[in-house]
């Protein structure tokens, strides 16, 4: 079965703290795509990063960053020196690569809110 | 400017009346789909669609219909809306492909009475 997980529900930082972001993943699949997505008090879907399971490259953006590790299923994100602005649900998703990608379903965690006070 | 729109984003019914959310892309993109968010449950997918006239069941299409007469459209109806159908719906889209992300729509927030 396939299965995401965000054990963290919600998580509140002041600002300028840095904050880590866990998400553990289940598949049987050898090959996947993870991806995080941010969605701000307007509701919107916001994507952040795609990352495929050959690939265990950490990735920098700014302020974010991401520590994908296979060998613990985990695919974190880093947010340094957090601002107002960071606070969102972050969504944490796998997808499966099936038959060409035909399922085409995004498999979700229940997100984490994250709280930046200033 | 590359999007996904929904309409309407807001919409308050009653129970049994027919209803219908549009969905448009304009990315030419094959793939699309509808998600329904709920507190605690995440995203789950409702019904995806490969390309035109061809659908098929995420994991919870119950109490949904969806059509796919042209590429960009991809519009979810609800023939007997309940209240356990009060929620947030995305529509997303993607080129094909198992690596490509799905970009999403604004949401629609669906309260039925």
């Amino acid at each position: 079965a396939q299965k995401v997980t965000q054990a963290q529900t919600e998580i509140s930082v002041v600002e300028k703290e840095d904050v880590t972001l866990d998400c553990v993943y289940e598949t049987r699949d050898t090959t996947y795509y993870l991806f995080w997505y941010k969605q701000p008090p307007s509701g919107e879907l916001v994507f952040l990063i795609r990352r495929n399971s050959f690939d265990e490259q950490n990735e920098i953006s700014g302020r974010y960053s991401w520590n994908f590790q296979k060998s613990t299923s985990s695919f974190n994100f880093t947010i340094t020196a957090s601002q107002v602005v960071d606070s969102a649900v972050y969504f944490c998703a796998l997808r499966r690569t099936l038959y060409g990608g035909a399922t085409n379903k995004l498999i979700f965690g229940t997100g984490t809110l994250l709280a930046v006070q200033p | 400017e590359a999007q996904v729109t929904q309409n309407p984003r807001y919409l308050i019914t009653v129970t049994g009346k027919k209803l219908t959310v549009t969905c448009s892309q304009n990315m030419n993109h094959e793939y699309m789909s509808w998600y329904r968010q709920d507190p605690g449950l995440g995203l789950r997918q409702i019904y995806y669609s490969m390309n035109v006239e061809v659908t098929d069941k995420g994991d919870v299409p119950e109490g949904y219909k969806v059509s796919r007469k042209e590429k960009r459209n991809f519009p979810l109806i609800l023939e007997s809306p309940s209240p356990n159908q009060t929620s947030l719906y995305f529509c997303a889209s993607n080129r094909g492909g198992g690596s490509e992300t799905q970009y999403f729509g604004p949401g629609t927030r669906l309260l039925v009475l």
